[in-house]
């Protein structure tokens, strides 16, 4: 699978759009981006995947660029609730596991 | 809808002791996973099964360390003898595969200490 890269923390005001950015140069054709986020002591929770298209759902929006090297996540008003770690994960559609990296700490401020 | 379940919360043991968790997967799910969560390497994949088979068990670091899936909703984490360096956050994930990809959700954990 692609490795990701993504910056370690990010802070956000409550209320605004937080978006979490993730390169994967690497990526290929079968690959899916995936994302997660982990609430403190909490399992991992599924935030949104996409292929090649953008994806949008109740928590979230998934921008993936035309070349596909690179995605952002989109928490249209964030909330304290949302302070986490992200996690981008890239993934082809045989694999089995999810390979988690080291995420991005996103801090939601009042 | 009942979410991943795994029991317990939290357990604490001395070494040389045996551990056994338990998870029970969504209804409906055909695959489960086993993780384990630490500070120096993060979320490491331990075992899958799917249709209560395993399927890849390299994860698991060594024979103390078993998994079975004796029913479509019921799985256990066996360690035995624990030892220290075993103490983690264990997680286990299900999934629906059909051809494709498939999403994984996750339980809230058990927070294993071996004292």
């Amino acid at each position: 699978d692609a490795k990701t890269t993504q910056p370690p923390s990010m802070d956000c005001a409550e209320g605004r759009a937080a978006n979490l950015p993730c390169n994967h140069s690497t990526i290929s054709g079968n690959e899916y981006v995936y994302w997660y986020r982990q609430i403190h002591s909490q399992g991992p929770q599924y935030i949104i995947h996409g292929l090649k298209n953008n994806e949008t759902n109740e928590m979230a929006s998934l921008i993936i660029t035309e070349d596909r090297k690179s995605s952002t996540l989109i928490l249209p008003h964030a909330t304290l609730r949302d302070t986490a770690v992200y996690y981008c994960i890239v993934r082809s559609g045989s694999a089995r596991q999810l390979t988690f990296g080291s995420g991005t700490q996103l801090t939601v401020l009042p | 809808d009942a979410g991943v379940i795994q029991s317990p919360r939290h357990e604490v043991t001395e070494m040389g002791q045996e551990v056994t968790l338990r998870c029970k997967p969504i209804s409906g799910h055909n695959s489960l996973f086993w993780y384990r969560q630490t500070m120096m390497r993060g979320l490491e994949l331990l075992i899958y099964f799917n249709n209560n088979v395993p399927i890849d068990d390299s994860g698991m670091p060594e024979d103390r360390f078993s998994a079975k899936m004796p029913n479509a909703s019921f799985s256990t984490l066996k360690i035995q003898p624990s030892e220290p360096r075993d103490s983690a956050v264990y997680f286990c994930a299900s999934s629906f595969r059909a051809g494709g990809t498939d999403t994984q959700y996750f339980g809230p954990g058990t927070r294993l200490t071996v004292l």
